[in-house]
C-alpha cells in the first residue's frame, strides 16, 4: 500500500529535549516536505527537499532541522523544543517536476500532534 | 507579502453547488492545488490547476485564472460527507504556500 508514514503520532514532551518525528515514503517520490498546522493559520511549510541531500527553509524553519540522507526518509528535528512548537505536524511527499511526473498531488501521513509542556 | 485568501467559512445544503474561492498574491508559481481534511486528518488532494481553465473530476471542478489572480473549487451534488475544511495551495519550485482553509459544512 502506497503511503507516508509518521511516527510518533501522539508525544507530550518537555522544553528543551531534543526530539525527532521520523517521516518515510515508499512510493519512490523525490520530493518530501515538512507543515505544521496550527488553528486559524492553515499548513505553513517548514522545510522541503526536491531530492536526497537538497534540503531548503519554507515559511517557518525557525527551531527545526531535517535531514535527506535517503529518498524514502525526512526526518524533522526539533533541537530544543519550546511551546511555541505545540502544533499538529504533516509529512507529505510527491513526484517532483524533475522527474516529469508532477501533477500537483501530495501525499500526506496522518499527522504527529506534538505537545510541548 | 505572498499570500492565498479564502473565506473562513462556507454553508450550503445537501444537494446544491457550492464554489470556494481562492484569492492569491504570489510573485509566481506552477500550479494550484486543492486538498480536503476532516477533522485535523491527513489532507487528501482533489484537484490540480497547471495552466489556465477548468479540471474536472468527477464532482468536483477546479478553475485557475493567472490573470485574475484567481481559483476556485465548485462542488457539485453536495453530500453531508463533504463537510469538511478546504486548502488551495500554490507550488513555487518546491516551495507551497497554503491559503488558510475553508471550512465547508453540508446541511440536510
Amino acid at each position: 500500500e502506497a503511503q507516508v508514514t509518521q511516527n510518533p503520532r501522539y508525544l507530550i514532551t518537555v522544553t528543551g529535549k531534543k526530539l525527532t518525528v521520523t517521516c518515510s515514503q515508499n512510493m519512490n517520490h523525490e520530493y518530501m516536505s515538512w507543515y505544521r498546522q496550527d488553528p486559524g493559520l492553515g499548513l505553513r511549510q517548514i522545510y522541503y527537499s526536491m531530492n536526497v541531500e537538497v534540503t531548503d527553509k519554507g515559511d517557518v524553519p525557525e527551531g527545526y532541522k531535517v535531514s535527506r540522507k535517503e529518498k524514502r526518509n525526512f526526518p524533522l528535528i526539533l533541537e530544543s523544543p519550546s511551546p511555541n512548537q505545540t502544533s499538529l505536524y504533516f509529512c507529505a511527499s510527491s513526484f517532483s517536476g524533475t522527474s516529469g511526473r508532477y501533477d500537483g498531488e501530495l501525499f500526506f501521513g496522518e499527522g504527529s500532534r506534538l505537545t510541548v509542556l | 507579502g505572498q499570500s492565498l485568501e479564502q473565506p473562513s467559512e462556507v454553508t450550503a445544503v445537501e444537494g446544491a453547488i457550492v464554489q470556494i474561492n481562492c484569492t492569491y498574491q504570489t510573485s509566481g508559481f506552477y500550479g494550484l492545488s486543492w486538498y480536503q481534511q476532516h477533522d485535523g486528518g491527513a489532507p487528501t488532494f482533489l484537484s490540480y490547476n497547471a495552466l489556465d481553465g477548468l479540471e474536472e473530476t468527477g464532482r468536483f471542478s477546479s478553475f485557475l485564472s493567472r490573470s485574475d489572480s484567481y481559483g476556485y473549487l465548485l462542488l457539485q451534488e453536495l453530500q453531508m460527507k463533504d463537510s469538511a475544511s478546504y486548502f488551495c495551495s500554490v507550488d513555487q519550485g518546491g516551495k507551497l504556500i497554503f491559503g488558510q482553509g475553508t471550512e465547508l459544512s453540508v446541511k440536510p
